[in-house]
């Protein structure tokens, strides 16, 4: 059974708006949450986390915004580039002995049209 | 060089073959990954070193071995695989400070083709 799973597999959105990744998982013991982002023929680059003692963390264009009770996470980037394009992954784990270990989602993928 | 490198980029090979994927990390970390990408399925771990010992190996078929000897250099030797083995392989590093969470680096991948 996949813990953590992202439904929509793609999205298309206009350069300049607002692009919402979204990303749900069933064990409640994950308390980190991560997103990667990979383009073709390059390996997946870490873009932002959250912990669970937060419901929102923000980096540039980046925001992550986590719904403990949920169980669910978004990814908004505004505005949305060009360069946006490429396939998102949300990744769980749980502190405390996993050294490391991510559950990752399918992956979700981004094309913004200029 | 810097980050984490893998090599080769492609590689395919007969269900018969031996052969060994390489992955180095220039990050100082003190852990290490193993990944499978299957078209359209999540990122499936693999195998995971810290501090040159394996703790954790997935359940993965013994047709793959791990190797780790050192910090900075991890193998997977691939043998009598299956076609249903091919698929994007990927190394990542962090640094494992036992019950604190980094993140992972990831180098590009290789893309293996079984034939």
């Amino acid at each position: 059974d996949q813990q953590v799973k992202q439904n929509s597999p793609s999205l298309s959105v206009q350069e300049g708006r607002i692009s919402i990744l979204n990303c749900d998982y069933t064990n409640s013991m994950f308390d980190y949450f991560l997103w990667y982002k990979k383009y073709p023929a390059e390996g997946p680059t870490f873009l932002i986390s959250i912990s669970s003692i937060k419901d929102k963390n923000e980096d540039g264009r980046f925001t992550v915004f986590l719904n403990k009770s949920a169980k669910h996470l978004s990814l908004h980037i505004v505005p949305s580039q060009p360069g946006d394009s490429a396939v998102y992954f949300c990744a769980a784990s749980s502190l405390g002995g996993n050294t490391g270990k991510l559950i990752f989602g399918q992956g979700t993928t981004l094309q913004v049209k200029p | 060089e810097t980050g984490v490198t893998q090599t080769p980029r492609h590689l395919v090979m007969g269900m018969t073959n031996k052969k060994s994927l390489k992955c180095e990390q220039h990050l100082g970390h003190n852990a290490m990954y193993w990944y499978k990408q299957s078209a359209k399925k999540p990122l499936e771990l693999m195998f995971v070193y810290s501090l040159e010992e394996r703790v954790e190996n997935n359940s993965v078929p013994s047709r793959f071995s791990p190797e780790c000897p050192n910090s900075s250099h991890l193998f997977l030797h691939l043998h009598t695989l299956q076609p249903e083995d091919s698929a994007l392989y990927l190394c990542a590093s962090s640094q494992d400070f036992g019950d604190l969470i980094y993140e992972q680096y990831f180098g590009p991948g290789t893309r293996l083709t079984v034939t």
